[in-house]
């Protein structure tokens, strides 16, 4: 079985400032990651996975993660946000043998002016 | 391309009624998922199809039951609701294949009264 933890339920961090959105995971078996976001009223929109080769996966937006297996993390990083990008973010697994996503609980990122 | 469309957006049913949710995939892809989300927690695996038969099923009793259809859309059907159904629903589509991105509609809102 396959679970994921985002150890943040919320972080709220100044216009510009960096940001780190933690993620770790538990399997018994190869992974694929993902982080999505999701907008207030709307869907969930892939920022970026990791699939295999370089720990450090780039994604949309500006946002990077990086693979860690010796710590079962993928966090999420962006070096400076905007207003925009509040939002709730989730991390999510998906094993080898089965295509369905295991997502954390949710961090709820708030940008303050 | 339209991406990934379902309906209804809102939906408000009384307890112990029969529902229907229905998703039209991303044009070419073949596999339709479906989650639900429950206010503030992160999605949920319901179950998945492709080639019109349940491939894998998540959690959930029997009260949740799909199909898909030749055109690859889906429905969600969920009887004798309760007030825990209240959540959003929603659809997302993939080719066949692990670590293929899953691209999400914008989700149904049920609301059980």
């Amino acid at each position: 079985a396959q679970s994921v933890t985002q150890l943040d339920s919320q972080v709220p961090v100044f216009e510009e400032a960096p940001v780190e959105l933690r993620c770790n995971y538990s399997s018994s078996v190869s992974v694929y990651l993902f982080w999505y976001v999701q907008y207030p009223n709307q869907g969930l929109q892939l920022l970026l996975k990791y699939l295999s080769g370089s720990t450090l996966v780039k994604g949309i937006n500006g946002f990077e993660a990086e693979f860690n297996k010796s710590q079962t993390s993928f966090h999420l990083r962006k070096p400076s946000v905007h207003i925009s990008d509040t939002a709730e973010y989730f991390c999510a697994v998906s094993g080898e043998g089965a295509q369905k996503l295991v997502f954390g609980q949710g961090t709820r990122l708030t940008i303050n002016p | 391309d339209a991406g990934v469309t379902q309906s209804p957006t809102h939906l408000i049913k009384t307890r112990g009624q029969q529902v229907t949710l229905r998703c039209s995939p991303k044009s070419g892809h073949d596999t339709v998922s479906w989650y639900q989300q429950a206010l503030g927690q992160g999605p949920q695996f319901i179950f998945q199809y492709y080639e019109e038969e349940e491939r894998q099923r998540g959690n959930f009793p029997d009260r949740f039951s799909g199909h898909q259809f030749p055109n690859y859309s889906s429905e969600l059907n969920v009887n004798a609701l309760l007030l825990g159904d209240s959540a959003l629903y929603l659809c997302a589509s993939s080719l066949r294949g692990p670590g293929t991105e899953a691209f999400f509609g914008q989700g149904t809102r049920l609301t059980v009264v």
